[in-house]
């Protein structure tokens, strides 16, 4: 079965980086365009990022842009969200979810959480 | 923008639930539905206003469409209690959501 599993959320400084990754299996990951989507506490669902499955394109949410980086691996189906200067708004769980016709989200990982703090 | 209410609905097990979802722009039918539990991730329940996804119980119906939008949980069972949000994908990016409606017990 399908099955998305993100890691390497944490508590940072603000002003600082980190990276997140999603582990994917159970289907053809490179077939399949992906997206990171974000939830701080007790809020609603905000998306992040999308990547085409070819690489060819990303876009991003306008609060996030020129600050994240979305990319993956198609070799080791993994999906990445390189995230810099890093603000304590950005605090959230952290989802990937895999893209389905018609542009909804029809797999979700288990999130993982990002602190911003000092 | 997408504006869901209302924010809370308490409902008595075996009743019917009705949460509306309003789009400020017209999105056809380009609207889907998640339910998320809390310390879950959100499970897509609806897509194309009305169509259920894999394995969702026929007590889940959407309807709707342009900018008006409705989910109807015919009769609430005990695991319906739940967070649901809408989400429109005629415009994109951005992809966006409502800020959800908690289905809680009456």
């Amino acid at each position: 079965q399908v099955q998305l599993v993100e890691s390497g959320g944490g508590v940072v400084q603000p002003g600082r980086s980190l990276r997140l990754s999603c582990a994917a299996s159970g289907f053809i990951f490179g077939k399949y365009d992906m997206h990171w989507l974000r939830q701080a506490r007790g809020k609603g669902l905000e998306w992040v990022a999308v990547i085409w499955h070819d690489e060819s394109t990303q876009y991003y949410a306008d609060s996030v842009k020129g600050r994240f980086t979305i990319s993956r691996d198609n070799s080791n189906n993994t999906l990445y969200l390189h995230m810099s200067r890093l603000r304590v708004d950005d605090t959230a769980v952290y989802f990937c979810a895999r893209d389905f016709f018609p542009r909804v989200f029809d797999s979700w990982g288990q999130g993982t959480l990002v602190t911003v703090s000092s | 923008v997408m504006t869901q209410s209302p924010a809370t609905l308490s409902v008595s097990p075996g009743e019917r639930a009705t949460l509306s979802c309003r789009a400020s722009q017209y999105i056809s039918n380009n609207l889907a539905w998640y339910q998320q539990k809390p310390g879950q991730a959100p499970r897509l329940l609806i897509y194309g206003a009305s169509t259920r996804a894999t394995g969702v119980p026929p007590r889940f119906s959407g309807s709707g469409s342009g900018t008006d939008f409705t989910l109807t949980i015919s009769s609430l069972q005990s695991e319906d209690f739940a967070v649901y949000h809408c989400q429109q994908y005629a415009n994109w990016p951005p992809w966006t959501f409502g800020q959800g409606t908690k289905v809680e017990v009456k």
